[in-house]
């Protein structure tokens, strides 16, 4: 089974850096994705890891560690367009499957 | 434009009704999805299809049933629907080839009173 955690709300201020967690324990792995929703909208995809590393994006940027379970979504020059849900989404060893965590909201006040 | 497409935006109908609900995408992916999140915003995999065939099948009712006429189509019946079911539906499509990202419909609001 999948078991994906990430803080529930997160705020930060226009202009700031702002780090989104995610741990996993799965039973197989495949990748790891991160997208943005916005209220009403669809999930739209933002990275995705497979290897350990930083992998970079512009103003985003998203680190893995398998032997920790864990991923990170790094959010640089915050804007309020960045206001959204951030859903970590681990990919299981079939390759179809993805599994999504229960979404980070984030605010971004001025 | 390119782009995973559903229909009905809304739907808002009636429990014990039957509805159905289409998803097209022409990215030319193999594989598509359909996916229910609920009021909590928690998104959970229902079915996969990949060129046709079902392959994966979560924990599902079955008064929910996918059919998918061709790569490019899946869609999603539900039979006597209950309140239970009032969820926004994402119908979803990704590539066989590189990263394997999937991309999302932009949902199909279902309302049942």
């Amino acid at each position: 089974g999948q078991n994906i955690d990430q803080p529930t709300e997160m705020t930060a201020t226009e202009g700031a850096i702002v780090q989104i967690n995610c741990t996993y324990q799965t039973s197989g792995f495949n990748g790891l994705f991160w997208y943005q929703q916005h209220a009403g909208e669809a999930p739209t995809f933002l990275s995705y890891n497979v290897l350990d590393g930083l992998e970079e994006k512009g103003r985003f940027s998203s680190f893995l560690s398998r032997s920790k379970g864990y991923s990170y979504l790094l959010l640089k020059e915050l804007q309020m367009k960045d206001s959204a849900s951030y859903l970590c989404a681990v990919r299981d060893r079939s390759g179809y499957a993805l599994n999504f965590g229960k979404g980070t909201s984030l605010l971004v006040t001025p | 434009d390119t782009a995973v497409s559903q229909t009905p935006k809304y739907l808002v109908t009636q429990m014990g009704n039957d509805k159905s609900i289409k998803c097209e995408q022409n990215l030319g992916h193999d594989t598509m999805y359909w996916y229910k999140q609920d009021s909590k915003k928690f998104l959970k995999i229902m079915f996969s299809y990949n060129n046709k065939e079902l392959i994966i099948n979560e924990t599902v009712p079955n008064r929910f049933s996918p059919k998918s006429p061709d790569k490019a189509h899946l869609n999603l019946h539900i039979n006597s629907l209950e309140l239970g079911d009032s969820a926004v539906y994402f119908c979803a499509s990704r590539s066989g080839i590189a990263v394997g990202a999937q991309y999302f419909g932009p949902g199909t609001r279902l309302l049942v009173l």
